[in-house]
């Protein structure tokens, strides 16, 4: 089975733009998860997708958002970009069932100047 | 709010001693809980979980809900266990949403 794929892996924006990061789950995986990673806050929950539907929400303002496909691809937007945006954005992806385990992307590492 | 801790930063070993990694959660319901690994350069993967009470490349972990600890211990550290680990906390059974501890950098020395 292929990974989780993240595209792109890295981007520079300036403060005041928006961002789109996608990412592809394992194949047969409908739920996809959105961490972001920094090296002062960790790794923080950003939101959950689940059958196109947001299942679970970490507590980020409302310029991060995200959606799912059909094909169970998400994408997340960020807009009006901060410069503590800047962050390694992290995808997982997890099968259906119990204990099921998350399966990590390589991340999007994105740079707000 | 759960939380998760793992106090130590950065944790070095030698090759062959004993090596334990600590983990203590806050939580009000029945936690789920993770160790996952990060090796140089790779992807972040799941180590393993508590509720599988297995050992993985000689790793076990033991929940411990009246000290709210899941410590990840191996008796004989080898080099190639350097690695960031973190300790990971999913409400119920849903792995989707888990909330991560700091992590903590292991260096294993020759």
């Amino acid at each position: 089975k292929a990974g989780v794929t993240q595209t792109p892996r890295y981007l520079i924006k300036t403060r005041g733009q928006q961002v789109t990061l996608s990412c592809s789950p394992i194949s047969g995986h409908r739920s996809v998860s959105w961490y972001q990673q920094t090296p002062g806050q960790g790794l923080q929950f950003l939101f959950e997708y689940f059958s196109e539907t947001q299942r679970n929400k970490g507590n980020f303002p409302g310029r991060f958002s995200g959606r799912q496909f059909s094909n169970s691809r998400s994408e997340m937007n960020v807009s009006t970009l901060e410069l503590g945006d800047s962050a390694l954005y992290l995808c997982a992806s997890s099968g259906d069932g119990t204990y099921n385990e998350q399966f990590f992307g390589p991340g999007t590492r994105l740079t707000v100047l | 709010a759960q939380r998760v801790t793992q106090p130590e930063k950065l944790l070095s070993v030698f090759k062959g001693a004993p090596v334990e990694l600590k983990c203590n959660y806050s939580y009000s319901g029945s936690p789920e809980l993770f160790w996952y690994v990060q090796y140089s350069r790779q992807r972040l993967q799941l180590l393993l979980r508590h509720i599988s009470r297995e050992s993985i490349k000689g790793f076990t972990a033991d929940l411990n809900k009246g000290e709210t600890s899941f410590h990840l211990k191996k008796p004989f550290a080898q080099e190639e266990d350097s690695a960031m680990y973190y300790c990971a906390l999913s409400e119920g059974t849903n792995a989707g949403k888990s909330t991560f501890g700091d992590g903590t950098t292991l260096t294993v020395k020759p």
